[in-house]
């Protein structure tokens, strides 16, 4: 069963600190994977977009990895604002037009 | 280029009323999808449609329903509501099916029942 799992469920930090957050996913073969930022009420908003062929993408401060051998991938934040507190949720879409498959989310939480 | 557009943005209706969600995509996107999002709960995904048409489904009852118009707008409904349809609905819209390329959010319709 195609599957994507993040981890951890939540996390605090400070202001300016690093943090990174990890996907695990089942999905084989996907076409992409994708990380998303989601404000609490609003709807999510894309950050990184990666084919199965790629192994790093950056985003300003957010720069995702993909590692397709251990079907891992994980977000790392750089000098974290206030404005990073949010959901980020990790998203695989398998080959072939079947379902997206959207991971639970990792509620960051950033404090001065 | 105008980004995907949700109306009604807040919604307030009680038990057993029903209720209509729109959706307007990105011009050019053929694809929209729905999804359902309850607080601490993940997107779970109600349905898609392609060209006017359903392509996949979610695990949602018959009281959800939807429809895409041939100028790809869509709409969602949902009958008979029950308390735990409060929600907040997403729609995203894709050039392709199935999420393949990259999908565009809209802010969402926050539903209230009472």
């Amino acid at each position: 069963k195609n599957q994507v799992e993040q981890s951890p469920q939540s996390l605090i930090i400070l202001e300016g600190k690093n943090c990174t957050l990890q996907c695990n996913y089942t999905v084989s073969p996907f076409s992409n994977l994708r990380w998303y930022k989601q404000d609490t009420g609003r709807g999510p908003v894309s950050l990184t977009i990666m084919t199965f062929s790629e192994n790093t993408k950056s985003n300003g401060r957010y720069t995702a990895t993909l590692d397709a051998d251990t079907k891992q991938s994980s977000l790392h934040i750089t000098a974290s604002q206030l404005s990073d507190s949010a959901s980020y949720i990790c998203v695989v879409s398998p080959t072939g037009g079947f379902k997206t498959i959207f991971g639970a989310g990792t509620r960051l939480f950033v404090k001065a | 280029k105008a980004g995907v557009t949700q109306t009604p943005r807040y919604l307030i209706k009680t038990r057993g009323q029903q209720v209509t969600l729109s959706c307007s995509p990105i011009s050019g996107h053929r694809s929209v999808s729905w999804y359902q999002q309850t607080p601490g709960q993940g997107l779970q995904f109600l349905f898609e449609y392609f060209s006017e048409t359903q392509r996949n489904k979610g695990n949602f009852p018959g009281r959800f329903s939807g429809r895409q118009f041939s100028n790809s707008r869509s709409e969602m409904n949902v009958s008979t509501l029950e308390l735990g349809d409060s929600a907040l609905y997403l729609c995203a819209s894709s050039l392709a099916r199935g999420g393949g390329l990259e999908q565009f959010f809209g802010p969402g319709t926050r539903l209230t029942v009472l």
